[in-house]
């Protein structure tokens, strides 16, 4: 089975504070997703990539950046974290064409 | 506008009975997939059922249906006999696809989610 493991479950960070949360999948997918989930608004996508050193800006990507130096991880970047981006942030990836997309476990992201 | 909209922020239902959750959509594109996905209290989304635009037939999967009404634009969730295992978020989503580099690919966009409780 294909697995997207995200790095940490849980996190405290302080404003202003550069964070990074990371996404490794182990099944040579192409397609790789950050979403946000807050309550009553569902999973909102804030950037993704669909091959190394590419990406694109999904529906809220102010206040994030992205990285994708290899294939198999991609990370999430919060320049200068604000109390607004506490929020469950959940990583997906995908292969190429019609295939199905996995999921990671998601990190709970805490910024006071 | 809202592309994927789930209008029941709550359901209940008795262990047993079948239950609807209902899911519209607005798309212009004649290719799309609709996705549906339960979200337990753990955290992790769950993969549930897929239905292809071009697809004739309402998908199943077990105690799973898609009631595919594609004129309504809509694509509700019908679990048969629930189960205590059942209560969880359920959230709709929809893959539309763009262009970029040359090459289409899929974009996965997700209603508000419904909590669904299923009573002993």
């Amino acid at each position: 089975d294909v697995k997207v493991t995200q790095s940490s479950r849980y996190l405290v960070k302080r404003t202003g504070e550069k964070v990074f949360l990371e996404c490794v999948q182990d099944m040579d997918h192409e397609n790789m997703f950050w979403y946000r989930q807050d309550p009553g608004l569902g999973l909102r996508l804030i950037y993704f990539s669909y091959d190394v050193k590419m990406k694109e800006k999904g529906d809220i990507p102010e206040g994030y950046s992205v990285s994708r130096e290899k294939k198999e991880r991609f990370s999430l970047i919060l320049e200068s974290a604000s109390t607004n981006q506490t929020s469950m942030y959940l990583c997906a990836s995908k292969e190429g064409g019609t295939g199905g997309y996995t999921f990671g476990s998601g990190t709970r992201l805490t910024v006071v | 506008a809202q592309k994927i909209t789930q209008t029941q922020p709550g359901m209940f239902v008795q262990e047993k009975e079948a239950v609807t959750l209902d899911c519209t959509y607005d798309t212009s594109d004649q290719s799309y997939g609709l996705f549906w996905y339960k979200q337990p209290s753990s955290g992790e989304m769950i993969f549930l059922i897929y239905q292809g635009s071009y697809d004739e037939q309402n998908a199943t999967e077990g105690r799973y249906s898609l009631n595919f009404q594609k004129a309504r634009k809509s694509a509700n969730l019908v679990i048969s006999a629930s189960q205590l295992g059942d209560s969880a978020m359920y959230f709709c989503a929809m893959r539309e696809f763009y262009n970029a580099g040359g090459t289409s690919y899929g974009k996965l966009t997700f209603g508000q989610g419904t909590i669904l409780t299923v009573h002993p």
